[in-house]
């Protein structure tokens, strides 16, 4: 089955320690996503990358990195420098980067130890 | 900046109650509207969508959202729900022509049915 495929469910961070979040898709999808979701604030955007090799930062991006080496891949690094990473981590992808329809990964969930 | 706002946090109704959930944008340009939904336990998931044409769509499990160009809002209505309606439910908006590509989303809405 396609779709997107997120790691681990739970992860958990120690103080200063970087911590990465996997998300894979075999859709053949373009474009994709992260968003975090804190209860009461709903889902914001952190990055983004339309294409290989290529991504950009969304309204929170302070604190994370990405990479984009493969189509299929695109993980998230919660540095050091995020000082509230606890949080619903979601990753999504779309076909196109006009966003006809996002799919999304049943993402991980990050607390801090 | 684009923006969307859900005003209603928490809305609980009863069986067979009608529904609406309102949703606010703010963005000058032309724009694509979306309601996603959430079940418990479950992928976020696409539950109808607007982009141009009739301002009336109608999207899975009977949700109906109407686009008030004048108002900038989409609201999501259903007649009568159920208790399976039970989710957490996203507005969001995306600038149709522009080359960002990015997907702003609401801070949702929680809806809670009583069998």
């Amino acid at each position: 089955d396609g779709g997107i495929t997120q790691s681990p469910k739970y992860l958990f961070r120690k103080e200063g320690q970087n911590v990465t979040l996997s998300c894979e898709q075999n859709l053949n999808h373009d474009a994709m996503y992260w968003y975090r979701q804190d209860p009461g604030q709903g889902l914001r955007l952190i990055y983004y990358s339309q294409i290989v090799n290529d991504f950009q930062k969304g309204d929170i991006a302070e604190g994370y990195s990405v990479s984009r080496e493969k189509k299929e891949s695109f993980p998230l690094t919660v540095t050091s420098a995020q000082k509230n990473p606890t949080a619903f981590y979601l990753c999504a992808s779309s076909l196109r980067g006009n966003l006809e329809k996002l799919f999304f990964g049943s993402g991980t969930q990050l607390s801090v130890l | 900046a684009q923006s969307v706002s859900q005003h209603n946090h928490h809305v609980i109704l009863s069986e067979a109650a009608s529904l609406e959930l309102g949703c606010n944008y703010s963005y000058g340009g032309t724009v694509n509207l979306f309601w996603y939904v959430q079940y418990p336990g479950q992928h976020l998931q696409l539950l109808l969508k607007y982009f141009s044409g009739d301002p009336l769509v109608k999207g899975i499990k009977g949700f109906e959202a109407e686009f008030i160009k004048s108002k900038f809002s989409f609201n999501l209505r259903k007649p009568s729900v159920q208790w399976s309606d039970t989710a957490e439910y996203f507005c969001a908006v995306t600038p149709r022509y522009s080359s960002a590509s990015k997907i702003i989303f609401g801070s949702g809405t929680r809806l809670s049915i009583r069998p």
